[in-house]
């Protein structure tokens, strides 16, 4: 079965300063990696994602984000975090075969000025 | 124009009744979901079919029963609702093709009394 686990409830910086939202993921064979921000009362936004090539994927907003095979990780990051930046971000896999996307529990990130 | 909709967005109902939450896509997708969002923000999928047919069915008590009329609709109805029902409910559609993405609805606060 696949998982996706975020192991950052809330992640805290101020604004300017790069951030990082961290993902690890397990899966049967090559994934397919996304995040979406969640902002409050309303439904998720699709960021970005990794289906194959680069290992470094850029997406919406200046967010990017690193595909590390042998850590099985697909974290979020942005070089300079914006007030407005501040929102709920969820990691999902989806295997080759299957057409289930797994969400990890979802990261808060406050940015505060 | 609204991509993904849900009516209503808020429903307030006792517990015992019945309900429906609607969902409607424009953008020619074949394959809708239904997700869970329960009040920690898990997000967990419920349904997903496929130009019209169930593909998805992930341990659902029956009292839910989504009912696809044409690939652009996928509804959910919600028998003998109980407490631990209430949630935001949201819809998403995306090409069949697995490597792409879900586009989701504004979500539908359901709040059993």
């Amino acid at each position: 079965a696949q998982s996706v686990a975020q192991p950052e409830d809330q992640v805290n910086v101020a604004e300017g300063n790069p951030l990082t939202v961290k993902c690890t993921y397990s899966v049967s064979g090559n994934p397919y990696l996304f995040w979406y921000v969640q902002y409050p009362n309303r439904g998720l936004q699709f960021l970005l994602k990794y289906i194959t090539g680069d290992n470094l994927v850029k997406g919406s907003y200046g967010f990017e984000a690193e595909f590390n095979k042998s850590q099985t990780s697909f974290h979020l990051k942005k070089p300079s975090a914006l007030v407005s930046d501040s929102a709920l971000y969820f990691c999902a896999v989806r295997d080759h075969a299957g057409n289930m996307l797994t969400f990890g529990g979802g990261t808060r990130l406050m940015v505060k000025p | 124009d609204t991509a993904v909709s849900q009516t209503p967005k808020y429903l307030v109902t006792q517990m015992g009744n019945d309900k429906s939450i609607k969902c409607e896509q424009n953008l020619g997708h074949d394959t809708m979901y239904w997700y869970k969002q329960d009040s920690k923000k898990f997000l967990k999928i419920m349904f997903s079919y496929n130009n019209k047919e169930l593909i998805i069915n992930e341990t659902v008590p029956n009292r839910f029963s989504p009912k696809s009329p044409d690939k652009a609709h996928l509804n959910l109805h919600i028998n003998s609702l109980e407490l631990g029902d209430s949630a935001v409910y949201f819809c998403a559609s995306s090409p069949w093709d697995g490597n792409n993405e879900q586009f989701f609805g504004p979500g539908t606060r359901l709040t059993v009394l």
